[in-house]
């Protein structure tokens, strides 16, 4: 079974500028995560669906950090414009359900923000 | 107040050894599961084993145990005979099932497992 799938893996911007991810889940898997990981730190949710819908996007910064999954399955992330605090790792997840299923995650982008 | 607590930056361990890792939560809920999951230098998160708050027994997954105290909030990571390949960041994390919360994974600091030869 094919796992998380995530592009790029790394990606190095100036501030201001924009970026997008893309996240592929595991297929079936109905519920799809974004984290944000800053070095030395734990992931931190940004945004949930439950298929196309958002479920939780309160820690998502609106102001410039936008997510859609238009169809069920793949999403992406955009930033616009990045700011050197965005540089981290972002990291994608999957699960069949919310509630206490497990998440499993995708390799993560690296971002860059010089 | 932190939900989940890892207390150790940094572990060593000798291979062949047992090793535990430490992780207290805080919670209100009844229904809530704990995880843990091992981060390598590559970066992925790769999920180990899983507790739920209702289950009797602690879970096991090959090398991996988790001692479940539930009355000291307590979800320790037990790794047997380590291994060079088990040196990686150890999250300890906590979904709880109701609330505004819900399904939300909230991650501890991490601890960075070195395993010398």
């Amino acid at each position: 079974e094919a796992g998380v799938a995530q592009s790029p893996r790394y990606k190095i911007i100036e501030k201001r500028q924009s970026v997008a991810f893309w996240c592929n889940p595991i297929s079936g898997h109905a519920t799809l995560y974004w984290y944000q990981q800053i070095l030395g730190q734990g992931p931190k949710l940004l945004i949930q669906f439950q298929n196309n819908g958002v479920v939780d996007d309160s820690q998502l910064p609106k102001d410039r950090f936008s997510a859609e999954r238009l169809k069920g399955v793949d999403s992406t992330l955009k930033i616009q414009p990045a700011k050197l605090e965005d540089s981290a790792v972002y990291l994608c997840a999957s699960s069949l359900g919310t509630s206490l299923a497990t998440q499993y995650f995708g390799p993560g982008t690296r971002l860059t923000v010089l | 107040a932190q939900k989940i607590t890892q207390t150790q930056p940094g572990m060593f361990v000798q291979e062949k050894e047992a090793v535990t890792l430490d992780c207290t939560y805080d919670t209100s809920d009844q229904s809530y599961g704990l995880f843990w999951y091992k981060q390598p230098s590559s970066g992925e998160m790769i999920f180990l084993i899983y507790q739920g708050s209702y289950d009797e027994q602690n879970a096991t997954e090959g090398r991996y145990s988790l001692n479940f105290q539930k009355a000291r909030k307590s979800a320790n990571l037990v790794i047997s005979a380590s291994q060079l390949g088990d040196s990686a960041m150890y999250f300890c994390a906590m979904r709880e099932g109701y609330g505004g919360s819900q399904g939300n994974l909230i991650f501890g600091k991490g601890t960075k497992l070195s395993v010398k030869p």
